[in-house]
């Protein structure tokens, strides 16, 4: 079963609003989660890292404003865009590793602003 | 910049035949090299991996080896199976920060494999 779960898995909202995708760790502490970012028939754009209980480091280009990552607990993070935009209508995706355990992907979420 | 090319799909194949998704990569250092997979409604999983050149990871009937002459890590499997329709893809790692492996991603491949 999924160790990694990602919810909503699809989401629609109105442009102007905010979107909360949380991320979460079933059966481990994630030390470290990772948040992603893939267009149509384009790979994987890494949008930031988080560590629990410090603040996330982003990726050159990516607005940590526009996107607020929390990674409050280690099960848990957390993925709000603010003032959704229909260009960021698109397909996120968490990943969460922990200290003694290997890297799993969360199924994503689909964005769609309209 | 580290970035990870591998070959445009869709692949089309029938059952049982020889498949290969061609993965190149330019990277600083010595990364890591992946390949993970998609199923239909699914998150990506880790298929193989190989840390360093000359290694061949292999799982499930697919090879990958590090070759760093030709910085490729191409996928092979001998006799595709109708369960192995998905997206493919390719990936390298770097350190990152406290250690934590970051991801370099290939746009993906897309597998059919027809009955």
């Amino acid at each position: 079963g999924a160790v990694v779960s990602q919810h909503p898995s699809w989401v629609i909202c109105k442009s102007g609003t905010s979107v909360k995708i949380e991320c979460r760790s079933l059966d481990f502490q994630a030390t470290t989660m990772f948040w992603y970012r893939q267009f149509p028939k384009q790979s994987l754009m890494l949008m930031a890292t988080s560590n629990e209980g410090s603040k996330a480091t982003y990726e050159q280009g990516v607005e940590k404003d526009k996107f607020l990552i929390n990674h409050a607990s280690l099960t848990l993070s957390t993925l709000t865009v603010t003032s959704a935009h229909p260009e960021d209508s698109s397909f996120y995706i968490c990943s969460a590793k922990g200290d003694n355990s290997p890297l799993h992907f969360g199924n994503g979420t689909r964005l769609t602003v309209t | 910049g580290d970035s990870v090319t591998q070959m445009e799909g869709p692949v089309t194949l029938s059952e049982e035949a020889f498949l290969t998704i061609n993965c190149t990569y330019t990277a600083t250092g010595y990364p890591s090299l992946f390949w993970y997979v998609q199923y239909p409604g699914e998150g990506l999983q880790l298929l193989l991996k190989a840390t360093k050149a000359d290694d061949k990871g292999s799982n499930k009937g697919f090879e990958a080896t590090y070759r760093k002459e030709t910085t490729s890590f191409h996928l092979e499997k001998g006799s595709v199976q109708v369960s192995d329709s998905a997206v493919y893809f390719c990936a390298l790692s770097l350190p990152g920060i406290q250690g934590a492996q970051k991801l370099v991603f290939g746009q993906g491949t897309r597998l059919t494999i027809n009955p």
